[in-house]
């Protein structure tokens, strides 16, 4: 079936750094993939989609400067918080959609600790 | 704008019971559903998707859609303390749309021995 790898797992950094983190597709390839956050005992919330070879669709209220988003290819996207707070904390979670339209898979999350 | 409810909960049940748990959209041309499990602090996993009006059965899991009323359900059947989760209702808008699923809050169960 589909597997999508995060990396990493979990991470700790310092204010006012930036933490990169990776949502590759192993066993298929994805058009798209989402990003989302998660707050603990809350929803999920839709961050942005990325698009492979074009620019992410970020949602409202997002702010694209600092939620970086690449999609270099079919099978990689990453996210970049950049100079992270400590309200950035929380779970971040990619999805990947396989090109048909049921075909979604989510990653492992990663959670981030800003201190 | 597209909502999709769900009873926040806790909704406990011992174990061997049946588990029910409801789902309510606003879109009516929506055509894909899906459940998904979160164990705490885990991602969601998928555990049932249904596309037609009836019941679509998997092992202990049952998924129920009404199209008319603008539900989805999903019944566990036998249910055991590992079933203890988060369960997400997502929702897929009408073909030709933007393809990205709207969640509810999510459910959670509590099966206790």
């Amino acid at each position: 079936g589909a597997v999508v790898s995060q990396h990493p797992s979990r991470v700790i950094c310092k204010s006012g750094t930036s933490v990169k983190i990776e949502c590759r597709s192993l066993d298929f390839q994805a058009t798209t993939m989402f990003w989302y956050r998660q707050f603990p005992k809350q929803s999920l919330m839709l961050m942005a989609t990325s698009n492979e070879g074009s620019k992410a669709t970020y949602e409202q209220g997002v702010e694209k400067d600092k939620f970086l988003i690449n999609h270099a290819s079919l099978t990689l996207s990453t996210l970049t918080v950049t100079s992270a707070h400590p309200e950035d904390s929380s779970f971040y979670i990619c999805s990947a959609r396989r090109g048909e339209v049921n075909g979604y898979t989510f990653g492992s999350g990663t959670r981030l600790t800003v201190v | 704008q597209k909502e999709v409810e769900q009873n926040s909960g806790p909704l406990s049940v011992p174990e061997g019971a049946i588990a029910s748990l409801n789902c309510t959209y606003s879109d009516r041309g929506s055509q894909s559903f899906f459940w998904y499990r979160q164990y705490s602090g885990k991602s969601p996993e998928l555990i049932m998707s249904i596309y037609s009006n009836g019941d679509k059965e998997d092992g202990r899991f049952t998924a129920q859609l009404n199209k008319a009323s603008q539900y989805v359900s999903l019944l566990i059947r036998d249910s055991q303390p590992s079933d203890s989760a988060t369960y997400l209702c997502a929702v897929m808008p009408p073909s030709g749309g933007s393809y990205i699923p709207t969640f509810g809050r999510g459910t959670s169960l509590i099966v206790h021995p």
